[in-house]
């Protein structure tokens, strides 16, 4: 149980293109889901947290304009790259937070998503 | 001084050895802890998660918290050159519903084993 999907796994764009990365709970429901960003060697740098229906929040110096997110449903949040440029080639993590702990349940994370913007 | 400090690494051990990960912590607030395994170009997978002091044990992996000393560890009995990967802590003030429960990250511990 618990599994979360990614899609795609791997895009490369050219500049100025949008990207959109979808993060599924394929098991059960996700009322919290959260996007990262993660740069060779480093560990996870939180960019936005998102509530079923409800606006993200993002973390200081992440630009929202730049990185949508949207939660539709308890099962699917999508994250947007608008007009990607290299400096946003990185690897994608979405994790979601549900099941039958609720609030108390820990944060199960997708495979990734690594975008390369040349 | 960052909130978890945990040693970078990296730690190479032989085949079948005991593996000894541990973190530190100062925000006295966190109360869940949990132990991720990242492969390399892959996404953290959760191995342990625990809210007590004391141990907690699944298969080769025992977890250990002391919320008195602000220390966690996790212990991988019996390694194998499949557990080589980077092993992330992480911890969360809240355990009730509200708020992001945002977790806050050790740097990771990148471990070897080797044949």
């Amino acid at each position: 149980g618990a599994v979360v999907s990614q899609h795609p796994s791997r895009v490369i764009c050219k500049s100025g293109t949008s990207v959109k990365i979808e993060c599924r709970s394929l098991d059960f429901q996700a009322t919290t889901m959260f996007w990262y960003r993660q740069f060779p060697k480093q560990s996870l740098m939180l960019m936005a947290t998102s509530n079923e229906g409800s606006k993200a929040t993002y973390e200081q110096g992440v630009e929202k304009d730049k990185f949508l997110i949207n939660h539709a449903s308890l099962t699917l949040s999508t994250l947007t790259v608008t007009s990607a440029h290299p400096e946003d080639s990185s690897f994608y993590i979405c994790s979601a937070r549900g099941g039958s702990g609720g609030a108390q349940s820990p944060q199960y994370f997708g495979p990734g998503t690594r975008l390369l913007v040349l | 001084q960052k909130e978890v400090e945990q040693d970078p690494g990296p730690l190479s051990v032989p085949e079948g050895a005991i593996v000894s990960l541990n973190c530190t912590y100062s925000n006295s607030a966190f109360q869940y802890f949990m132990w991720y395994r990242q492969y390399s170009r892959k996404g953290p997978e959760l191995l342990m998660y625990t809210y007590s002091s004391g141990n907690k044990e699944d298969g080769r992996f025992t977890a250990q918290v002391d919320k008195s000393s602000k220390y966690i560890s996790l212990f991988i009995r019996d390694s194998q050159p499949s557990d080589s990967a980077t092993y992330l802590c992480a911890m969360t003030p809240w355990g009730v519903t509200g708020g992001g429960n945002k977790l806050t990250f050790g740097t990771g511990t990148q471990l070897k084993v080797e044949l």
